[in-house]
């Protein structure tokens, strides 16, 4: 079956540092994957996608490349803000009939010092 | 335009007991998903309407858990009798299309049994 597997948290950073939220997936056939970010007390929000191999997804800073070789969607940025602490899950998606389902990962926890 | 919506926010109830959380979806989204997250593990799939129809239920853990979604618009999750490891955080998403458009979450409810 599909999986997800993400660095565990929590992740604790000072202002300006580099990220790295680790991602390696399994996966039938060729998944769509995305980064969702959730602020506190808010929901899930999609942060970026990609959805073929050697795309890269972007979005506010955040950058992540679809590698098929290494089955992996490591998320990046390079210098991070307080505003950026939230909970980061790693998710892919396959169709299956008509749905198109969401399979996460466990979900890192980031604080970003000031 | 509002978003998902989910109620309540937080229900703390005792094993045994009966609990119904609602969701919301964005007026015109014919698609509706449940996940929850369970001792801050990964998101996983419950299942999924398209409109009032159950497209698929394979994510749903055991028959103490009925989802319904009269007249295709809101949808309700009912546990009955809740157990113990039923706790978390259960997340609704709705999306226009269920192949090619994003899932869109709410807030998600925690429940907590005791």
């Amino acid at each position: 079956g599909n999986s997800v597997t993400q660095m565990e948290g929590p992740v604790t950073l000072s202002e300006e540092a580099f990220l790295t939220i680790n991602c390696t997936y399994t996966a039938t056939g060729y998944p769509s994957l995305f980064w969702y970010v959730q602020y506190p007390g808010e929901g899930l929000q999609l942060l970026l996608k990609a959805t073929k191999a050697d795309d890269k997804g972007s979005n506010k800073g955040f950058e992540a490349t679809y590698r098929k070789e290494t089955t992996s969607f490591h998320l990046e940025k390079g210098s991070v803000q307080v505003s950026d602490s939230a909970v980061y899950f790693c998710a892919l998606s396959t169709t299956s009939g008509s749905a198109r389902q969401l399979t996460f990962g466990s979900g890192t926890q980031l604080t970003v010092l000031p | 335009e509002a978003g998902v919506t989910q109620f309540p926010s937080h229900s703390v109830i005792e094993k045994g007991q009966t609990v119904t959380l609602r969701c919301d979806p964005i007026s015109g989204h014919d698609n509706l998903y449940w996940y929850r997250r369970v001792m801050g593990k990964e998101i996983k799939f419950l299942l999924h309407f398209v409109k009032e129809s159950k497209q698929d239920e394979s994510g749903m853990p055991n028959n103490r858990f009925l989802a319904e979604r009269t007249g295709g618009t809101y949808s309700t999750l009912k546990v009955q009798p809740a157990e113990l490891e039923d706790s978390g955080v259960y997340f609704c998403a709705s999306s226009q299309d269920g192949v090619n458009n994003e899932q869109f979450f709410g807030p998600g409810t925690r429940l907590t049994v005791l």
